[in-house]
């Protein structure tokens, strides 16, 4: 596509429940990360694709925090038992490749959890 | 995580002023450093990126100012324009060769008054 494309674009679910948030890349981006920004934060670093492999975890704050990547295309971010902490908006970024200059942002997911 | 360190937290300017936004960084081996713009609701763009062979780069109203020595890099703003009104955030990788890793400043609220 001609953007990174992120869904739902707005989602509110109770504590406790499980929520799944998809990014789309820039095709033929092989590069993919997740960040999260709270209120008032700025970027934090989540998880790192290069293709379909995650060699670099260590942002995920909690094992309830997981992700995906299939096809060297797709990515899915899984929040499991949610907690009132985890409200924040999560953005994806994908890049030509590795350590690339200048990633393209998707317009985030904003997650609200009551 | 090595920090960048960005200054000030917001920042109000009249219309036609220059806005100066300060980042600081530790990490030596950082080689990349880019500036992104936020819009409410929007994921970060890329506004203007620089590497420490240069002291300064220039692209229409923004420039980049690089101190290698002092680990420091601004960016600055002339003739701002309520149109400019947005977040701003300084980043830093260690770029090509590495995961490409973007470490994030916390942000600069502009607001430019017309």
């Amino acid at each position: 596509g001609a953007g990174v494309s992120q869904s739902p674009s707005n989602k509110v679910t109770e504590k406790g429940k499980d929520v799944e948030l998809r990014c789309d890349p820039i095709s033929g981006h092989t590069a993919l990360y997740w960040y999260r920004q709270s209120l008032g934060q700025g970027l934090e670093f989540l998880i790192y694709f290069q293709g379909n492999s995650a060699p670099d975890k260590s942002g995920l704050p909690s094992d309830r925090f997981s992700a995906e990547r299939t096809g060297g295309s797709v990515s899915t971010l899984t929040i499991q038992r949610t907690q009132q902490e985890d409200s924040a908006v999560y953005l994806c970024a994908s890049s030509v490749g590795q350590g690339s200059y200048g990633y393209t942002f998707g317009s985030g997911t904003r997650l609200t959890v009551v | 995580q090595q920090q960048v360190k960005q200054s000030p937290q917001s920042l109000i300017v009249q219309k036609g002023g220059i806005s100066i936004i300060n980042c600081a960084y530790e990490n030596t081996a950082f080689d990349y450093f880019p500036w992104y713009q936020q819009f409410p609701g929007k994921g970060p763009a890329l506004l203007i990126a620089i590497r420490p062979d240069v002291s300064e780069k220039k692209e229409g109203r923004f420039t980049i100012s690089f101190n290698k020595s002092a680990k420091q890099f601004s960016l600055h703003i002339m003739d701002s324009q309520p149109g400019d009104s947005a977040t701003y955030f300084c980043a830093a990788s260690e770029g090509f060769g590495s995961q490409g890793n973007l470490i994030f400043g916390k942000g600069t609220k502009l607001s430019v008054k017309p």
